[in-house]
């Protein structure tokens, strides 16, 4: 069965702190993953996109990495802002004739000052 | 660019009544996505469009609802008859030729049915 899991559920940090989201996928087969912000009460926000064959993106201060042997990616935030309290959201396309997306649900992340 | 727009931004109904959420895509865009969010299950594509004809409707959880996408400007969302386990957080979104997976979600319609 195609899934996506994400961990930790929730997670609080201090602003100016680092830290790393997880996310293990179950889907085949696999087309790309993605990170989404999705601030409270707003759309989604693409972060990143990655395909098979990358290891490695970086937007600003965050950087997804993939390993598609394991089926792990994880989002690594640096030097937290308070804007960066927000859901995140891990998301696997599958190859096949129309678009197919496995959604995680999601990491709430709450930044203190 | 204004981005994606949808309305209303929120909608509260009785149980049994008909409701109707629009959505504007961002021009040039050929793509449009329907997405429903709730707490328990995140979120899941209800279906989507391509040059305004419906490729792939699986997601839609059951006959009460129903989408069109008359043009390239404008897309509805209809539940009828609306029940209450329909509350929820409906997205729409758009994506420029070419390159689906590049999604811009407009601000969401928060569904209330009482």
């Amino acid at each position: 069965k195609n899934q996506v899991e994400q961990s930790p559920q929730s997670l609080i940090i201090l602003e100016g702190k680092n830290c790393t989201l997880q996310c293990n996928y179950t889907v085949s087969p696999f087309s790309n993953l993605r990170w989404y912000k999705q601030d409270t009460g707003r759309g989604p926000v693409s972060l990143t996109i990655m395909t098979f064959s990358e290891n490695t993106k970086s937007n600003g201060r965050y950087t997804a990495t993939l390993d598609a042997d394991t089926k792990q990616s994880s989002l690594h935030i640096t030097a937290s802002q308070l804007s960066d309290s927000a859901s995140y959201i891990c998301v696997v396309s599958v190859i096949s004739g129309t678009y197919k997306y496995i959604f995680g649900t999601g990491t709430r992340l709450k930044v203190l000052a | 660019d204004a981005g994606v727009i949808q309305s209303p931004r929120h909608e509260v109904t009785e149980m049994g009544q008909e409701v109707t959420l629009r959505c504007k895509p961002i021009s040039g865009h050929n793509s449009l996505f329907w997405y429903r969010q709730t707490m328990m299950r995140g979120l899941e594509l209800l279906i989507y469009f391509n040059n305004n004809v419906p490729i792939d409707d699986s997601g839609m959880p059951e006959d009460r609802f129903s989408a069109k996408m008359p043009n390239a400007s404008f897309s509805t969302l209809k539940i009828q008859p609306s029940e209450p386990r329909d509350s929820a957080v409906y997205f729409c979104a758009s994506s420029p030729p070419g390159q689906p997976y590049e999604q811009y979600f407009g601000p969401g319609t928060r569904l209330t049915v009482t």
